[in-house]
């Protein structure tokens, strides 16, 4: 085990709805990635956050947003859900360029 | 632009059989970090290995073993004598920042029968 943990395992959602992803990082990684991976494709990076700020971000509209906390612990939320964002999300935590993944939310839209 | 590319969809092997698992990727940076990983039917991704730009040198651990050239852009990654326990998708990942913001493949998904 890695020691990032996700919440929650599974989700299902209506179009148009709100969510919130949670990710516990590693003991020690004050930097914590989200990736979204499409059934089967690989990860594509959403965006990271390094000491609690916004440090890089993909190619993702707006309506996803993220935030860490002083514990570093993030959250990934994204708003107005389309059927497309259904997807399994995950979370990695980082010191140096080592990622270490958690176990993934799998959303599903409807 | 950086680009990771998994030409082979699927490998199908019998158990002992060894598998190569092919990435070529792009990057015009000089300073980068290529990694493995492994995702099994539960979905976490399990680190594998890493190398950086600056070592070329291949190396054997346990059953796994890669091959990292420059010159073809190419980092393939081996698994000898392969076991049931193997079967997974395999991500070639590419990242030119010491933080992370990996740029994955497609991935290769490893079906290995008894």
């Amino acid at each position: 085990e890695t020691g990032v943990t996700q919440s929650p395992t599974h989700l299902i959602k209506t179009r148009g709805q709100q969510v919130t992803l949670r990710c516990s990082s590693q003991s020690g990684h004050n930097t914590v990635s989200w990736y979204q991976q499409a059934l089967g494709q690989g990860p594509q990076f959403i965006f990271q956050y390094y000491r609690e700020e916004e440090n890089g971000r993909g190619n993702f509209p707006p309506r996803f947003s993220g935030l860490q906390f002083p514990n570093y612990s993030s959250e990934l939320n994204v708003n107005a859900l389309e059927l497309d964002d259904s997807a399994l999300y995950l979370c990695a935590s980082s010191s140096g360029a080592e990622q270490y993944f958690g176990p993934g939310t799998r959303l599903t839209v409807t | 632009a950086q680009k990771v590319t998994q030409a082979q969809t699927e490998i199908s092997v019998v158990e002992k059989e060894d598998v190569t698992l092919d990435c070529v990727y792009e990057t015009r940076d000089t300073t980068y970090y290529l990694f493995w990983y492994k995702q099994p039917p539960s979905g976490e991704l399990v680190f594998l290995i890493r190398r950086n730009s600056f070592d070329e040198q291949n190396e054997i651990s346990g059953r796994y073993s890669w091959n990292f050239q420059k010159s073809t852009s190419s980092f393939n990654f081996t698994i000898t004598a392969s076991q049931v326990v193997d079967s997974a998708v395999y991500f070639c990942a590419l990242t030119t920042d010491s933080w992370g913001k990996f740029q994955f493949g497609a991935g290769t998904q490893v079906v290995v029968t008894p």
